[in-house]
């Protein structure tokens, strides 16, 4: 069964609305989560890590302020896109580091497929 | 740094074909190396990893992956290609496998599975 859930899966909504995803593992502590972002036909471009009880670390390029993160507590973190325009458009995953089921590096949440009108 | 190369964007084979996806890696040290398959609208799953062990590393659905040093290379491979597998692989390099390490993913592979 999954071990990491996503939700909501998919979102579509009006241009200047801000917009949560939630990631949260199940049955094993996360105390390091990633968000990634995907565009049509690419790879994953890491956007942030989210560690347990901090501010997240975000790349290069990547709006702080746009993409609001909290990781408060071991099984939940979430990402906020602030003032959503279409451009953020995208598919969104988030990622639970732990050792977890099958000791995996990373377990993946189903991802959100964000739709800005 | 670390980085992954994918040699093909997309590769297509016809049912019950061999399956051979490239991936080319470059690490300062000894790698962590995974290959995740995605459909469409999907999270990853994992198919494969390489830690060090055995350098043949046998995988879900009837995949393995060859870790050769010399060509730092780490080559994805189906005996048989089933319609199901028809999906987009990543060949993902980690900069640590305890407690979730940073993963470098490759541009990803687009597998087509011909009837």
């Amino acid at each position: 069964g999954a071990v990491v859930s996503q939700h909501p899966s998919r979102v579509i909504c009006k241009s200047g609305t801000s917009v949560k995803i939630e990631c949260r593992s199940l049955d094993f502590q996360a105390t390091t989560m990633f968000w990634y972002r995907q565009f049509p036909k690419k790879s994953l471009m890491l956007m942030a890590t989210s560690n347990e009880g901090s501010k997240a670390t975000y790349e290069q390029g990547v709006e702080k302020d746009k993409f609001l993160i909290n990781h408060a507590s071991l099984t939940l973190s979430t990402l906020t896109v602030t003032s959503a325009h279409p451009e953020d458009s995208s598919f969104y995953i988030c990622s639970a580091g732990g050792q977890g089921v099958g000791n995996q590096p990373q377990h993946f949440g189903d991802g959100t497929r964000l739709s800005i009108l | 740094a670390q980085s992954v190369t994918q040699l093909d964007s997309h590769v297509s084979v016809s049912e019950g074909t061999p399956v051979l996806l490239r991936c080319n890696y470059s690490s300062s040290y000894s790698p962590s190396l995974f290959w995740y398959v995605q459909h469409p609208n999907k999270g990853l799953q994992l198919l494969l990893k390489y830690t060090s062990a055995a350098t043949l590393v046998k995988g879900i659905n009837g995949f393995e992956a060859e870790f050769k040093k010399s060509e730092t290379s780490f080559h994805l491979t189906k005996p048989s290609a089933h319609m199901s597998d028809a999906a987009e692989y990543f060949c993902v390099v980690s900069d640590g496998i305890n407690q979730g390490g940073k993963l470098i993913f490759g541009q990803g592979t687009e597998l087509s599975v011909k009837p």
